[in-house]
């Protein structure tokens, strides 16, 4: 079935280092992918999507692409801030299967 | 509303004993989708609503799980003769129409703790 790896964390940073958090995917067929971020506290939010080989999403100065030839959609950041600590989840959406399916999630803590 | 809400935040039960967990989405949306969200883990989708009735529930891990949705809008989670493997954080995610045109929105979860 469909399914989602994301690297393990946690992933430690300095303030203003770059960041990158990998993502790997199987379907079955094109899904949609996502990056969703739950800050210490709050709900899971969607970060960005991407509906299509190709594509990139981008908000709050992340980005990914949607890599069909790798199954890969890698979040990166190039300056990252304190405030960006929090636990961050890929996830798949297969139009068969009208759900998302997600990775473990990767916990990022952002150091001054 | 303004988001997802989900009561209550926290509940702690004895092994055995039957729980709900309540869910009120975002009012006009018609998807509602239920996930389980063990320690370090991501969330494992349960089941999901399209209006009234349940679209999907292939992720219900027993017959222990059930769920409704009797007039399109709050939906609750029933655990029978709950296990303490049953602990987990419980989300609730709604979105206006199905996730691959519109956002899903979560709430923030009922932790539950089976003793």
């Amino acid at each position: 079935g469909d399914s989602v790896t994301q690297m393990e964390g946690p992933v430690t940073l300095s303030e203003e280092a770059f960041l990158t958090i990998n993502c790997t995917y199987t379907a079955t067929g094109y899904p949609s992918l996502f990056w969703y971020v739950q800050y210490p506290g709050e709900g899971l939010q969607l970060l960005l999507k991407a509906t299509k080989a190709d594509d990139k999403g981008s908000n709050k100065g992340f980005e990914a692409t949607y890599r069909k030839e790798t199954t890969s959609f890698h979040l990166e950041k190039g300056s990252v801030q304190v405030s960006d600590s929090a636990v961050y989840f890929c996830a798949l959406y297969d139009g068969g299967y009208n759900k998302l399916i997600f990775g473990a999630g990767t916990r990022l803590a952002v150091h001054p | 509303g303004a988001g997802v809400s989900q009561t209550p935040s926290n509940k702690v039960t004895e092994k055995g004993k039957y729980v709900e967990l309540r869910c009120d989405p975002i009012s006009g949306h018609t998807a509602l989708y239920w996930y389980r969200q063990s320690l370090g883990q991501g969330p494992e989708f349960l089941i999901y609503f399209q209006g009234t009735g349940a679209a999907d529930d292939s992720g219900l891990p027993n017959d222990r799980f059930f769920a409704v949705r009797p007039e399109g809008s709050v939906s609750t989670l029933k655990i029978q003769r709950t296990e303490r493997g049953d602990s987990a954080v419980y989300l609730c995610a709604s979105s206006r129409e199905g996730i691959q045109n519109t956002e899903a929105f979560f709430g923030q979860g009922t932790r539950l703790t089976v003793v």
